[in-house]
């Protein structure tokens, strides 16, 4: 079955640094992979996405990198803020029936003021 | 526009009691879920509906009952509440446009679920 992860359950970056959280995957039928920020005592946020046949997409400050080859892909956060500080959790999207949505655990992203 | 929201925000159970948790959403999407989060295991996910009077397992649902009897509404039922049940509840609804594309959900800010 397909299994997503994350490297780190913490990582701490000093503010204003670049943050770079990795997730694995295991399921090479993921059509899309999503990223999700959660908050403190609040529901998970979507923050971007990308499609399986992209190997880079761009938000605002951030930045998803997908390596198939290896079933890698990476949250950049630039110049980190504390309004970051949350867990991200990545998650593989298989199209086809409900499009099942399997979640990694997450990372705890600490920033340092 | 509220997005999705669950009621209660806590609750404490005794052991065999019967609950309900609510969610809503006003967003018309076809798609509603209900996960449980616990510490170190990530959200999984327990029951889905893909429309309107329809409802499916997710990988855990034993212990627990849904509905969806209006396409906004999206019910959660332990019929008799076991200490392996605390944990946090969240709801999510979502779409997909034509059929493809990501299906990214919008969560709700969680039920907070202890059983003595």
């Amino acid at each position: 079955g397909e299994s997503v992860g994350l490297h780190l359950p913490t990582l701490s970056v000093q503010e204003g640094d670049n943050s770079i959280i990795n997730c694995a995957y295991s399921n090479s039928a993921s059509d899309y992979f999503i990223w999700y920020k959660q908050e403190s005592g609040k529901g998970p946020q979507f923050i971007i996405d990308i499609r399986s046949n992209m190997d880079k997409r761009q938000g605002q400050r951030v930045t998803v990198l997908l390596n198939k080859t290896v079933k890698h892909l990476s949250l950049q956060i630039a110049a980190t803020q504390p309004g970051d500080s949350a867990v991200y959790f990545c998650a593989g999207v298989n199209s086809g029936g409900y499009q099942k949505v399997t979640f990694g655990t997450g990372t705890k992203l600490q920033v340092i003021p | 526009n509220a997005g999705v929201t669950q009621t209660p925000k806590f609750r404490v159970l005794k052991t065999g009691q019967s609950m309900t948790l609510l969610c809503a959403q006003d967003m018309n999407h076809e798609y509603m879920y209900w996960y449980r989060q616990d510490p170190g295991m990530g959200l999984r996910l327990i029951h889905y509906s893909v429309g309107e009077g329809t409802t499916a397992k997710g990988e855990v649902p034993d212990g627990y009952n849904v509905s969806r009897l209006k396409k906004q509404n999206f019910l959660l039922g332990l019929e008799s509440a076991a200490p392996s049940q605390t944990s946090v509840y969240f709801c999510a609804s979502g779409y997909t446009f034509f059929g493809q594309g990501a299906n990214i959900q919008y969560f709700g800010a969680g039920t907070r679920l202890s059983v003595l």
